[in-house]
């Protein structure tokens, strides 16, 4: 299966600014996706990146506050803009496994604290 | 709309089985999987089942499935201290490009 890495693995950030998370595969992936984990909670899908296009947004979630880049097939970056603390939370991305894992293999995720 | 249902707490005692229940609603899925989440941690895949299987089985992990009721089951034969953890069950979106995920049970092992 690939093998994703994520950076920062963590940060603490002032409100009103932003960040931006990296996610590098070791392998060409068609499709990434950008999870958000509140603290407590479940894994909500924000987007899909496809190289080559815009991002496709989950409702709830816009592109404004969420901006996305995908250059090539095997790195794509995740901004949180405008931070306040309500987007504290492990944001984590995604691929699919592909091959004889149909899983979908996961980043270490980036854990975010917005003061 | 898509969900998935899980409860979330489970606690037993080191060597004992754990079961950890799953119910979700997309019966189109084709896939149906379980992830685990130590603390400070990512997500690591444990194991997945094809939606026409029943059941399978990896080492201490049997995975069940009940189409009929949309019902999906993790078990963890001789439970250790090291599998204290949150598990999710999740399933695959209607598109089939992302997952749903439950809330995610959380096993406390005590020995």
């Amino acid at each position: 299966s690939a093998v994703i890495s994520q950076k920062p693995s963590r940060d603490i950030c002032q409100r009103g600014t932003s960040l931006t998370i990296q996610c590098q595969v070791d392998s060409q992936v068609t499709m990434m996706f950008w999870y958000r984990q509140q603290p407590g909670q479940s894994l909500t899908l924000i987007a899909t990146a496809n190289q080559g296009s815009e991002a496709t947004y989950e409702s709830g979630f816009v592109i404004d506050k969420f901006p996305i880049s995908r250059p090539n097939l095997t790195f794509s970056t995740l901004t949180v803009s405008n931070m306040s603390p309500e987007d504290s939370s492990i944001y984590l991305c995604s691929v699919e496994g592909g091959g004889n894992n149909y899983g979908y293999t996961f980043g270490s995720g980036t854990r975010l604290t917005v003061v | 709309g898509e969900d998935v249902e899980q409860s979330l707490f489970l606690s037993v005692r080191e060597g004992d089985s754990s079961v950890i229940n799953c119910t979700y609603t997309d019966s189109s899925s084709t896939y149906l999987y379980w992830y685990k989440q130590e603390p400070g941690a990512g997500l690591q895949l444990l194991t997945y089942i094809f939606s026409n299987m029943d059941m399978k089985q990896d080492q201490r992990l049997t995975v069940l499935l009940n189409k009929k009721d949309k019902h999906l089951s993790l078990r963890i034969a001789d439970t250790q201290t090291g599998d204290s953890a949150i598990y999710f069950c999740a399933e695959a979106n209607q598109a089939g490009t992302a997952l749903i995920f439950g809330k995610g049970t959380t096993l406390s092992v005590s020995s």
